[in-house]
């Protein structure tokens, strides 16, 4: 099946400092992408979708200024999470379509997000 | 896109099938069943979808009611690596992708 790597798997930073995390999808252009967030114990909740060449779609309740959204080309997103707060800790992980058929939907092995 | 209602827990034994129920009374003509499932810290991964019809794939089977209001889920020999939370989404081609995850049925496969 087709692969989709996060860079970071792990990270910490201190409370005010902003953090990227990469989404890349290695063997196939995605035309779209999707991010989700993901508290312990707790479902996916989808944070944003993702478009390559246009501004992310955020859904209600998640601060656009907050969590920047890139998509530059068909293989990478970027989600930067600014002035991170221990609230922010949380699993971040990102999907990614072939652009084929929406329902293809290859998830990332998500970025675990520590702020201190 | 409609609601899905699956139990919160299930334990199946090593070697035998395991059978996930999901009930989507509310789903509409042009919505999929789809099933995803998540090993503990790590993303979900896409296992089987239908229409309306049953499909089959190297990893289940899915049986979808005449009425399409309910699916089950088949794992036909369930190993100690199929523990994970597994999830029934009603989606429809006007959603453009957007996957609405609930909580899902945590299976854990014991020896």
């Amino acid at each position: 099946g087709a692969v989709v790597s996060q860079h970071p798997s792990r990270v910490i930073c201190k409370s005010g400092t902003s953090v990227k995390i990469e989404c890349r999808s290695l063997d196939f252009q995605a035309t779209t992408m999707f991010w989700y967030r993901q508290f312990p114990k707790q479902s996916l909740m989808l944070m944003a979708t993702s478009n390559e060449g246009s501004k992310a779609t955020y859904e209600q309740g998640v601060e656009k200024d907050k969590f920047l959204i890139n998509h530059a080309s068909l293989t990478l997103s970027t989600l930067t999470v600014t002035s991170a707060h221990p609230e922010d800790s949380s699993f971040y992980i990102c999907s990614a379509t072939p652009g084929q058929g929406w329902y293809e939907q290859y998830f990332g092995p998500g970025t675990r997000l520590t702020v201190t | 896109d409609a609601k899905t209602t699956q139990p919160p827990s299930m334990d199946c034994a090593e070697g035998r099938a395991a059978n996930l129920p999901c009930n989507h009374s509310t789903i509409s003509g042009n919505e999929y069943v789809y099933w995803y499932r998540q090993i503990h810290s790590q993303g979900p991964q896409y296992i089987i979808h239908g229409l309306k019809n049953n499909e089959t794939n190297e990893m289940a089977s899915l049986i979808i009611t005449e009425d399409r209001k309910s699916s089950t889920l088949i794992l036909p020999h369930a190993t100690l690596r199929d523990t994970a939370v597994y999830y029934c989404i009603v989606i429809g081609t006007d959603s453009w992708g957007k996957l609405q995850f609930g909580a899902g049925t945590q299976v854990v496969v014991t020896p």
